[in-house]
């Protein structure tokens, strides 16, 4: 198994730009979710989705759009990028997202907003 | 709402030194509580959780114990190795997601 995988690694958009950042997953999870990790803040959730077909906004969700069409995939579309959206950004799944369940994170993409 | 709050780093510490990162929380309801640990260059994976109040959870020579009395759940190893050098990160479990606090970075000098 794959686990968790993003791409791209690396990405630099310049302001206004959009671009989508891709996650997969091949355990048949069907929880997944998005993080954005900011030096001293530890990670926070930007959108999560708990099945194909639902998705649902978390702690910091604007400038960002989810879908989740089939349970691997679960792409974060950034619709006009801005300076405060550089960050390093970490998908993850979990069988049901449930509390007591490890959740899985890919190793994330670096993005850099100009 | 689910929080929590981690230890200041970075910490630097000598190969074969005791480590302890604290971490204390605040949450509704009985969550379960987790170490995640992120190597250079890598992505977050779980080192450590434990899922009720006295529940201790151990991997690879670190021990955190859920006290539901103090709201911590302090990581502690005994003896680090270069190999422990990362970033730390507290969590704790809410529904559909996670709290993290800042992380903890540790290096080990040989």
């Amino acid at each position: 198994n794959a686990g968790v995988t993003q791409t791209p690694k690396f990405q630099v958009l310049k302001t206004g730009q959009s671009m989508t950042l891709q996650c997969a997953q091949d355990m048949n999870h069907e929880y997944m979710s998005w993080y954005r990790q900011d030096p001293g803040m530890g990670l926070r959730l930007i959108h999560y989705s708990v099945g194909a077909g639902i998705t649902d906004q978390g702690e910091v969700p604007n400038g960002y759009n989810v879908s989740r069409s089939t349970t691997e995939d679960f792409p974060l579309r950034l619709l006009s990028a801005a300076p405060s959206q550089t960050s390093v950004y970490f998908c993850a799944s979990g069988n049901s997202g449930g509390q007591q369940e490890t959740q899985y994170f890919g190793p994330g993409t670096r993005l850099l907003v100009l | 709402g689910n929080s929590v709050t981690q230890m200041e780093g970075p910490v630097t510490l000598s190969e074969e030194a005791f480590l302890t990162i604290n971490c204390t929380y605040t949450a509704t309801g009985y969550p379960s509580l987790f170490w995640y640990v992120q190597y250079p260059g890598e992505g977050l994976q779980l080192l450590l959780k434990a899922t009720k109040a006295d529940d201790k959870g151990s991997n690879k020579g670190f021990e955190a114990t859920y006290r539901k009395e103090t709201t911590s759940f302090h990581l502690e190893k005994g003896s680090v190795q270069v190999s422990d050098s990362a970033v730390y990160f507290c969590a704790l479990s809410g529904k559909y997601k996670l709290s993290f606090g800042a992380g903890t970075t540790v290096t080990v000098r040989a």
